[in-house]
């Protein structure tokens, strides 16, 4: 059975600083997807990851996959409030989606 | 292309009425899917489909049914509402083609059963 386990799952940090999201998944998945959500909002697709040693950036975030780890990193770079929002990563089995609980993340200025 | 659009956005039932949620999607994707989603949770398949005609059961699937009579279209039908049911449900279509196996979501709908 896969389970998707994130930390934090709230995570409160001033503007400029580095971080890190980690998803923990309990067994082998085919991809690896990170997704963002606004309060009140849809979720918003950010990074789809296939293989192991993937690596994807965009802007401040950069994902990257480690499949013998069963390990996916979401890492935030000189953080800005704008990228206040909770983040999902989702594992995935031939008929199933599992989402890991998302990690609240608010950026203070 | 408006993308993926979900209709209602919102809407009260009274427990053991029946309801039909529609998604439709403009982008010829193969894949279409229903997700629910209850406060400090992350998404839950309820089912899903992988082309015009097909449907599976997802990871919630007990009190739900969908029907994909067309590619574009996935509807989801509670067929005697609970207040269990209660919560925001998203759908979800993607494609596979050129690789990038990515899902566009719908805006949501969210249901409250009284």
């Amino acid at each position: 059975e896969l389970k998707v386990e994130q930390n934090p799952l709230f995570l409160s940090m001033q503007e400029g600083k580095n971080y890190t999201i980690y998803c923990n998944y309990s067994t082998t998945s085919d991809r690896l997807y990170w997704y963002r959500q606004d309060p009140g909002k849809s979720l918003e697709s950010l990074f789809v990851l296939l293989s192991n040693g993937a690596v994807k950036q965009e802007g401040r975030l950069m994902a990257s996959l480690d499949t013998k780890a069963r390990l996916s990193t979401l890492h935030i770079t000189a953080a800005v409030h704008d990228l206040s929002a909770t983040y999902f990563c989702a594992g995935v089995l031939p008929g199933k989606i599992i989402f890991g609980k998302g990690t609240r993340l608010h950026i203070l200025p | 292309n408006a993308g993926v659009t979900q209709t209602p956005k919102f809407r009260v039932l009274k427990t053991g009425q029946s309801m039909t949620l529609l998604c439709a999607q403009d982008m010829n994707h193969e894949y279409m899917y229903w997700y629910r989603q209850d406060p400090g949770m992350g998404l839950r398949l309820i089912h899903y489909s992988v082309g015009e005609g097909t449907t599976a059961k997802g990871e919630v699937p007990d009190g739900y049914n969908v029907s994909r009579l067309k590619k574009q279209n996935f509807l989801l039908g509670l067929e005697s509402a609970a207040p269990s049911q209660t919560s925001v449900y998203f759908c979800a279509s993607s494609s596979t083609r050129g690789g990038k196996d990515e899902q566009y979501f719908g805006p949501g709908t969210r249901l409250t059963v009284t």
